[in-house]
C-alpha cells in the first residue's frame, strides 16, 4: 500500500506568495526523498532532494524541510509563478526504487 | 541531446490485443522503470530493472512483460492479461537504483478501445 501521503491534494496560491506544499511518509527506514513537479500530459521533472542526514536543502527559489521525528516532508516555493502551476510529487528511498505519493496539485491565482 | 525517450506519444489497441511501450535512454544509466499513472493518482511501479539481463517485479506487475537485453533499452508490453490497460505510462533511469534522481521520459498515453 502507499507508504507516502499528501495532507492536501489541491492548493491554491495567489502570484507572488509562497507555496508549501507537505507530505507525511511511513517508512522510517527511508533516508532519501525527492520532489518532483509534473505538468499536464507530460513527465515528472526533478526538483530537489534531501537525505536524511540533513534538515532543510535549498536550490533556486525552493525550499525542502524534513522532520524526521514527525516523518513530514515539506516544499517551499518563494515568490510563486503561473509556471509552478502543476501536480507536485513527494517520493521516498533507500537502497530500493522511489515510492511516490499522490500528489498535490498546485494553482496559482493571477 | 542526452535524455530518455518514449514511443508513441499516443497509442490506441483493441481489447485482447497485446501492444509494446518503447523506452530508450542515452544517459548511460544501469537502472530503469516503468510506471503506471491513472488520472489524478501517482505513480505506480511496474517492473524495475537495476542491470542488464535483469528485472524485478513492482507493485503492479500482473498483465505486463518487460526484457533488459540492452542498457539503453527496456520495453514494456501491455498483455491481454492487464485487466485495465488504459492509462499514462511513465518510464524512467537513474545511474542506480538507490539514493539517486530518476530521470522520467514524456510517458505514453494508452487507451484500449
Amino acid at each position: 500500500g502507499e507508504s507516502v501521503g499528501l495532507h492536501l491534494p489541491t492548493l491554491s496560491v495567489q502570484e507572488g506568495d509562497n507555496s508549501i506544499i507537505n507530505c507525511a511518509y511511513s517508512n522510517s527506514a527511508s533516508d532519501y526523498f525527492i520532489w518532483y513537479k509534473q505538468e499536464s500530459g507530460k513527465g515528472p521533472q526533478f526538483i530537489i532532494d534531501i537525505r536524511s542526514n540533513m534538515d532543510k536543502r535549498q536550490g533556486q527559489r525552493v525550499t525542502v524541510l524534513l522532520n524526521k521525528t514527525v516523518k513530514h516532508l515539506s516544499l517551499q516555493i518563494a515568490a510563486t509563478q503561473p509556471g509552478d502551476s502543476a501536480v507536485y510529487f513527494c517520493a521516498e528511498g533507500q537502497n530500493t526504487p522511489l515510492v511516490f505519493g499522490k500528489g498535490t496539485r498546485l494553482s496559482v491565482i493571477a | 541531446d542526452g535524455g530518455i525517450t518514449q514511443s508513441p506519444k499516443y497509442l490506441f489497441r483493441k481489447e485482447g490485443q497485446n501492444v509494446t511501450l518503447s523506452c530508450e535512454q542515452n544517459l548511460n544509466h544501469d537502472a530503469m522503470y516503468w510506471y503506471r499513472q491513472d488520472p489524478g493518482q501517482g505513480l505506480r511501479l511496474i517492473y524495475y530493472s537495476q542491470i542488464v539481463n535483469d528485472f524485478q517485479k513492482g507493485d503492479i506487475a500482473e498483465g505486463y512483460s518487460v526484457s533488459r537485453e540492452k542498457k539503453e533499452s527496456f520495453p514494456l508490453t501491455v498483455t491481454s492479461a492487464q485487466k485495465n490497460p488504459t492509462a499514462f505510462y511513465l518510464c524512467a533511469s537513474s545511474m542506480t537504483s538507490a539514493y539517486n534522481e530518476q530521470f522520467f521520459g514524456p510517458g505514453t498515453r494508452l487507451t484500449v478501445l
